[in-house]
């Protein structure tokens, strides 16, 4: 267990539709990221913040959106899903922005039917 | 083409036998790359990361980079079935890891 807590751990939703992910990053860790798994396109970054700050951005599309709040848990917003979106939607979190370990959470399976 | 190539496999080997990994890239700006180990239904565990060129060794597992070839290689020494899982390699030009760039992963099979 990583200390990186992610929910829902499943998704089912239709196209068009808007979801939220949640991630709850380890105790003390100011950074949080996001990453997207698919079987064509592997495993990309999205995008980071850094107490509540963005820090880096990834391809992420137009229509996700993410925001760190003050408690440093993370959420992240996909709009108008397409059948493409359906992928497994990793948050990994370290304690500084950058050059340390990230712990990765054990992810939420979005299926956009 | 990808910035980061690394075969799918999936590599089927003996218990006790090395496990030989690699990846190749086509940015010669990146400086910091990365092993991860990805279990099936999990999510990615960073193994080991080496800064430039040269080897770093860290128990049953050594990382290589060769910069002038533009190849990392991860080897496993003595094989166990708990080594069964997905390795991915990734790669940053900078010490923002979050912008990693990842192969796309390469399947492991240790058979008892």
């Amino acid at each position: 267990d990583s200390g990186v807590t992610q929910t829902p751990k499943h998704l089912i939703t239709a196209t068009g539709q808007r979801v939220t992910l949640r991630c709850s990053p380890r105790s003390g860790d100011l950074s949080v990221y996001w990453y997207q798994q698919s079987l064509d396109q592997g495993l990309q970054f999205l995008i980071q913040y850094y107490n509540g700050e963005e820090r880096a951005k990834g391809n992420i599309l137009e229509r996700f959106s993410a925001q760190q709040f003050p408690d440093l848990h993370s959420e992240l917003n996909l709009s108008s899903l397409e059948l493409g979106d359906s992928a497994l939607y990793f948050c990994a979190s370290s304690v500084a922005p950058n050059r340390d370990k990230q712990y990765f959470g054990p992810g939420t399976r979005l299926t956009v039917t | 083409q990808k910035e980061v190539e690394q075969d799918p496999g999936p590599l089927s080997v003996p218990e006790g036998a090395i496990v030989s990994l690699n990846c190749t890239y086509s940015n010669s700006a990146f400086q910091y790359f990365m092993w991860y180990r990805q279990y099936s239904r999990k999510g990615p565990e960073l193994l080991m990361y080496t800064y430039s060129s040269g080897n770093k060794e860290d128990g049953r597992f050594t990382a290589q980079v060769d910069k002038s070839s533009k190849y990392i290689s991860l080897f496993i020494r003595d094989s166990q079935p708990s080594d069964s899982a997905t390795y991915l390699c990734a790669m940053s030009e900078d010490d923002s890891w979050g912008k990693l760039q990842f192969g796309a992963g390469t399947q492991v099979v240790v058979t008892p």
